[in-house]
């Protein structure tokens, strides 16, 4: 039974630029979270997608958008990059608004 | 606003010793309270978790305390082992709308020999 799988594994990019992460749940979860961990902190709240709606949203700017697909997958995109976009971006999955989650490894995003 | 607060950010511990990790949160309508242990290149893995209406929660050598009218609940790693070296992190939710989990700084723990 795959666990939550994330793509790429890493990626370099460019102040300025757009970058789009992905995101497929585990099998039988159809909620998706999105989450940025700096190095040495706490994974932090982007947003979540349900019934391919965002649901909840942290406190992170417009650069920062999602998308669900029909199958519960899920894309992140980040407009704009900046310095601090650099992170961890680890992607969780759940079935229904519930408990439970299951995280990815993450995409480790560097942005120069 | 950081709602939940993690101790200590270290913490050295001899094989077979106690670990004993710290959290306090602030959000009274937080009712789930899960511990993740992180290994370096992966995501954070459910290690256990708790509801409000117990006050300890038992899986093998880890056990979680729960104080509710304190706020603060923690996680005993019992006969610690090398392989428990590891970034740990408590975490707090509420349900449905409010179902986000909210970290805490995490504590990095080193067993040794």
């Amino acid at each position: 039974d795959a666990g939550v799988t994330q793509s790429p594994t890493h990626l370099i990019k460019t102040r300025g630029q757009q970058v789009t992460l992905r995101c497929s749940p585990k099998s039988g979860h159809d909620t998706v979270s999105w989450y940025q961990q700096a190095l040495g902190q706490g994974p932090q709240f982007i947003f979540q997608y349900y019934e391919e709606e965002e649901r909840q949203r942290g406190n992170f700017p417009d650069r920062f958008s999602g998308h669900q697909f029909p199958n519960y997958s899920s894309e992140l995109n980040v407009n704009a990059l900046l310095l601090g976009d650099s992170a961890l971006y680890l992607c969780a999955s759940s079935w229904g608004q519930t408990y439970g989650y299951t995280f990815g490894s993450g995409t480790r995003l560097t942005v120069v | 606003q950081q709602q939940v607060k993690q101790s200590p950010q270290s913490l050295i511990v001899q094989k077979g010793g106690i670990s004993i990790i710290n959290c306090a949160y602030e959000n009274t309508a937080f009712d789930y309270f899960p511990w993740y242990q992180q290994f370096p290149g992966k995501g954070p893995a459910l290690l256990i978790a708790i509801r409000p209406d117990v006050s300890e929660k038992k899986e093998g050598r880890f056990t979680i305390s729960f104080n509710k009218s304190a706020k603060q609940f923690s996680l005993h790693i019992m006969d610690s082992q090398p392989g428990d070296s590891a970034t740990y992190f408590c975490a707090a939710s509420g349900t449905g709308t409010a179902s986000k989990l909210t970290f805490g700084t995490g504590t990095r723990l080193q067993v040794t020999l």
